[in-house]
C-alpha cells in the first residue's frame, strides 16, 4: 500500500521560509515522478513542481526561483523549500505521485501552511 | 495556458439519480484529462485517467467520456458518499492544469 505522509507545515510570518516533508514508503521516489499541489482555503487545486525520476524539475511560474523540490533517496522523502513566503501561499499543500507524467495516482493527506503576521 | 472551465458549479440532486458533469479545455488535450473527487478535510481522489479509464478501486457507477474539448463526468446512480468536489485535470500542456471544481451536493 502506497501512503504519503507530509508534514512541516507551520504559521510563518511574511518573507520568512519553510521546507515541507513527504515521507513515502509502498514506492520508491527515486523511481517515481513526485509533485507538489496546494489548495488555498476554499479553493480549487494548484499545480507547483514535479521532480523526475531523473532529478530534473519543472515549476510553475507563481513559484519559480522561490521554491525548490527536491529528494533523499535514504529517506525515501521529497522536499520542498519554500523562501519569501507571502500571504498568498496560505494552503494545504499535498504531495502526489505524478503517474507517467500524467496524471496524479496517490496524494498525502495534505500540510497546512499559514503566512500572516 | 489551458483554461478548464467546469460547469455547473454546483449541481443539487438526490440520492439515486444520475450526475453529468462537464469539463471544457480552451484548447484540445486529446485524451490527456483526468477527474479527481475531494470530500472536505480529505485529499482529492483519482476517478478517471486518460478521458475514460477507472482507476484502480473505483465503482462501475463513475464513467468519463469525450475527447479533444469536451469531457463529461457521469455518476450513474449517485450513493451518499459521491456528494463531493469534483476536479478535471490536464497534462497535454505545461503548466498541467485543473478546473475550477463541481460541488455535487444533496437537494
Amino acid at each position: 500500500e502506497v501512503q504519503l505522509v507530509e508534514t512541516g507545515g507551520v504559521l510563518i510570518q511574511p518573507g520568512g521560509s519553510l521546507r515541507l516533508s513527504c515521507a513515502a514508503s509502498g514506492l520508491n521516489v527515486s523511481n517515481s515522478y513526485m509533485s507538489w499541489v496546494r489548495q488555498a482555503p476554499g479553493e480549487g487545486l494548484d499545480w507547483l513542481s514535479v521532480i523526475y525520476s531523473d532529478g530534473s524539475t519543472s515549476y510553475a511560474e507563481s513559484v519559480k526561483g522561490r521554491f525548490t523540490i527536491s529528494r533523499d533517496r535514504s529517506k525515501n522523502t521529497v522536499f520542498f523549500q519554500m523562501n519569501s513566503l507571502k500571504a498568498e501561499d496560505t494552503a494545504v499543500y499535498y504531495c502526489a505521485s505524478f503517474f507517467a507524467a500524467k496524471f496524479f495516482d496517490y496524494w498525502g493527506r495534505g500540510t497546512l501552511v499559514t503566512v500572516s503576521s | 495556458e489551458i483554461v478548464l472551465t467546469q460547469s455547473p458549479a454546483t449541481l443539487s440532486l438526490s440520492p439515486g439519480e444520475r450526475a453529468t458533469l462537464s469539463c471544457r479545455a480552451s484548447q484540445s488535450v486529446s485524451i490527456s484529462l483526468a477527474w479527481y473527487q475531494q470530500k472536505p478535510g480529505q485529499a482529492p481522489r483519482l476517478l478517471v485517467y486518460d478521458a475514460s479509464s477507472r482507476a484502480t478501486g473505483i465503482p462501475a457507477r463513475f464513467s468519463g467520456s469525450g475527447s479533444g474539448t469536451d469531457f463529461t463526468l457521469t455518476i450513474s446512480s449517485l450513493e451518499p458518499e459521491d456528494f463531493a468536489v469534483y476536479y478535471c485535470q490536464q497534462r497535454t500542456n505545461w503548466p498541467l492544469t485543473f478546473g475550477g471544481g463541481t460541488k455535487v451536493e444533496i437537494k
